[in-house]
């Protein structure tokens, strides 16, 4: 069993949608955990940070955390074109530096 | 501005030959990162730096060789040992914080690397 699993899509939207992107992990002790976004040709960019379980929000994106299910997901509402890229989930444990990344699901909003 | 810088963009390594990708930041991290993506594989951790002049090997280590002699700086030796190097590198950086809290990886925009 793979640690972090993603969906690969693509997922394909409206404009104005609402948009949930999920990651299933198997590692109980992963306490930290990320959402990147990332363009085509660019590097992966912070969109979302949380510790422990617990909803965030961050204007149109809320991230979800539930420890009890190893589920965490990210929300887009009133997606936009500008929201087409491919979305990583990374977690990490207390004590470790290092990242485990999903493999991404890209996203496609149709204006 | 803050932020992490790859260099170049583009790079192509012919048969037998090392190169080696350039990742400087300018954000006072401590740690520094360098993964690789292929296609439908995600990131792969290729080797992690927390302090200067220390490093450790990651998942994929084969091939590649490191150096930290700075704190900004994290450059990346592809060598002629890694047989399949056509992929896009990506270098990071964090702030080490202890073991109580933690701070997010910040990405640099990357490195195309591809075979002659």
């Amino acid at each position: 069993q793979k640690e972090v699993e993603q969906d690969p899509g693509p997922l394909s939207v409206p404009e104005g949608a609402i948009v949930s992107l999920n990651c299933t992990y198997s590692n109980s002790a992963f306490q930290y955990f990320m959402w990147y976004r990332q363009y085509s040709r660019k590097g992966p960019e912070l969109l979302m940070y949380t510790y422990s379980s617990g909803n965030k929000e961050d204007g149109r994106f809320t991230a979800q955390v539930d420890k009890s299910s190893k589920y965490i997901s990210l929300f887009i509402r009133d997606s936009q074109p500008s929201d087409s890229a491919t979305y990583l989930c990374a977690m990490t444990e207390t004590g470790y530096s290092t990242l485990t990344f999903g493999k991404g699901t890209m996203l496609l909003v149709s204006p | 501005d803050g932020g992490i810088t790859q260099s170049p963009k583009y790079l192509f390594r012919k048969e037998g030959q090392n190169v080696t990708l350039s990742c400087e930041q300018n954000l006072n991290h401590d740690a520094m990162y360098w993964y690789r993506q292929d296609p439908g594989q995600g990131l792969r951790l290729i080797y992690y730096s927390q302090i200067v002049n220390d490093f450790q090997k990651g998942d994929i280590a084969e091939g590649y060789s490191v150096s930290r002699e700075k704190k900004e700086s994290f450059p990346l030796t592809v060598t002629s040992a890694q047989k399949n190097p056509t992929a896009f590198y990506l270098c990071a950086s964090s702030t080490l914080t202890g073991q109580g809290s933690k701070q997010p990886q910040h990405f640099g925009d990357g490195t195309r690397l591809s075979i002659l």
